[in-house]
């Protein structure tokens, strides 16, 4: 199976700030990667697929970029409604895998 | 506007069985991939299956292989999960979402307690 990580696991920041979460896979994915949003309680929110593409109806402040084995997503100005955990998931080989999360909370 | 509601979940003793169920509605169901995913309390997601358009093409992770089983039925808008020989290990909300790789819209949860 392949495995991701995320880092960091836990980021503490400030509205306005800019933050950057790195999902690393354990072999090459190409750009078969997804990002996730979730709030305590709720399902969660496809933000990017294919590694930089922005889902219909998320903000632009929310990017994507990598290939192979290295991914970042990118808030370039964070906002209250940001403060969630953000999930990657490979969409390259079976089984599906997410990566562990990175918890992004208010300093 | 898109919706998938679960139901099914509930509590269930170890060595149970449970079937899941998720009405979809909003869009055009026989179109689309749906999976299953998972989430234990406090815990990360789990990609759990898949299914295509007509049932026909199905992937599990392998810890699931043998224990449970997607299908759908598209006369009804619906999908399923049926899990057998539940484990404690096996407590989590449980998750209908659309698409085959990523997914773009989910159901709140059901949220399944495998328990003595």
């Amino acid at each position: 199976d392949i495995q991701l990580t995320q880092s960091p696991s836990f980021l503490s920041a400030s509205v306005g700030d800019r933050v950057s979460i790195t999902c690393r896979a354990s072999q090459a994915i190409s750009s078969y990667l997804a990002w996730y949003q979730q709030k305590l309680g709720k399902a969660p929110k496809l933000l990017i697929y294919a590694a930089s593409t922005l889902q219909s109806g998320v903000s632009s402040r929310f990017s994507g970029s990598g290939s192979g084995t290295e991914f970042t997503l990118t808030i370039s100005s964070l906002q209250p409604g940001d403060f969630a955990t953000y999930y990657c998931q490979q969409l390259n080989t079976y089984p599906l895998t997410f990566g562990p999360g990175t918890k992004v909370d208010i300093k | 506007e898109v919706q998938l509601v679960e139901s099914g979940g509930g509590l269930v003793q170890p060595g149970g069985s449970l079937r899941l169920s998720c009405e979809a509605s909003g869009f055009t169901f026989t179109i689309y991939w749906m999976s299953w995913v998972r989430q234990a309390p406090g815990r990360g997601l789990e990609w759990l299956a898949n299914i295509n358009q007509d049932g026909s093409e199905k992937y599990y992770v392998d810890s699931m292989k043998g224990r449970f089983s997607i299908s759908r039925d598209n006369a009804k808008n619906s999908l399923y999960l049926e899990m057998n020989s539940l484990r404690v290990e096996d407590t989590a909300v449980y998750y209908c979402a659309r698409g085959r790789s990523w997914v773009d819209s989910w159901g709140q949860g059901t949220l399944v307690t495998v328990s003595s």
